[in-house]
């Protein structure tokens, strides 16, 4: 099953520190993955798209990686700020999975003044 | 552009009742898609539609009917309303298939089912 997994549901940290957001996937077999912001009671802000051919992208203060053979990308926050704190979420696009991005559970995370 | 739209905010219904969560975008997309979102989950896709005239399904589609006379609009109905459909929806939008373009999201309709 196309399964796509992010550890921890939580994270808190103190404001200026780098942060590292986990997510890893099922199957190699992927079209893209997505890195998207989601803050208390509103939809979802898209944050950067990797397609299967890339290995990172960059975008100010953020960058995502991709290891398609190990299932994994990350999302490098560097130098956090409070208005970081939201639920971050990635979503992957699997071949042959019919149009369905297939998200995971998200990291909620909280910078500290 | 108001990018993606969604109407209601907020909605309670009774068991067995029927609605429609309405959801509209100004920016010509062909590729539109509802999600619902529950607690401790991602999100799931429910229908979606490569252009006007088109849709299918997705992950969850039972319990919900969707179509797509306009480019514009994307409709998700409700035949009968049960508690398992208490959720948070949200309606994307991208230039094309997600495979290459990345969603815009609304703002969402959180539904209860009492």
């Amino acid at each position: 099953k196309q399964e796509v997994t992010q550890i921890p549901a939580a994270l808190s940290v103190p404001e200026g520190e780098n942060l590292v957001l986990n997510c890893s996937f099922t199957d190699s077999a992927i079209y893209n993955l997505q890195w998207f912001r989601q803050d208390p009671g509103k939809g979802l802000t898209s944050l950067l798209l990797i397609q299967s051919s890339q290995r990172e992208q960059t975008s100010g203060r953020l960058n995502a990686s991709l290891d398609k053979s190990s299932g994994r990308s990350t999302l490098y926050i560097a130098a956090s700020q409070p208005g970081d704190s939201a639920t971050y979420l990635c979503a992957v696009s699997f071949l042959g999975n019919n149009n369905d991005m297939r998200f995971g559970a998200g990291t909620r995370l909280t910078v500290k003044p | 552009n108001a990018g993606v739209t969604q109407t209601p905010k907020f909605q309670v219904l009774k068991t067995g009742q029927s609605m429609t969560l309405q959801c509209a975008q100004d920016m010509n997309h062909e590729y539109m898609s509802w999600y619902r979102q529950d607690p401790g989950m991602g999100l799931r896709l429910i229908h979606y539609s490569v252009g006007a005239g088109i849709t299918d399904q997705g992950e969850v589609p039972n319990g919900y009917n969707v179509s797509r006379s306009t480019t514009e609009d994307f409709p998700l109905r409700l035949l009968s309303a049960a508690p398992s459909q208490t959720s948070v929806y949200f309606c994307a939008s991208s230039y094309s298939i997600p495979e290459y373009n990345e969603q815009f999201f609304g703002p969402g309709t959180r539904l209860t089912v009492l």
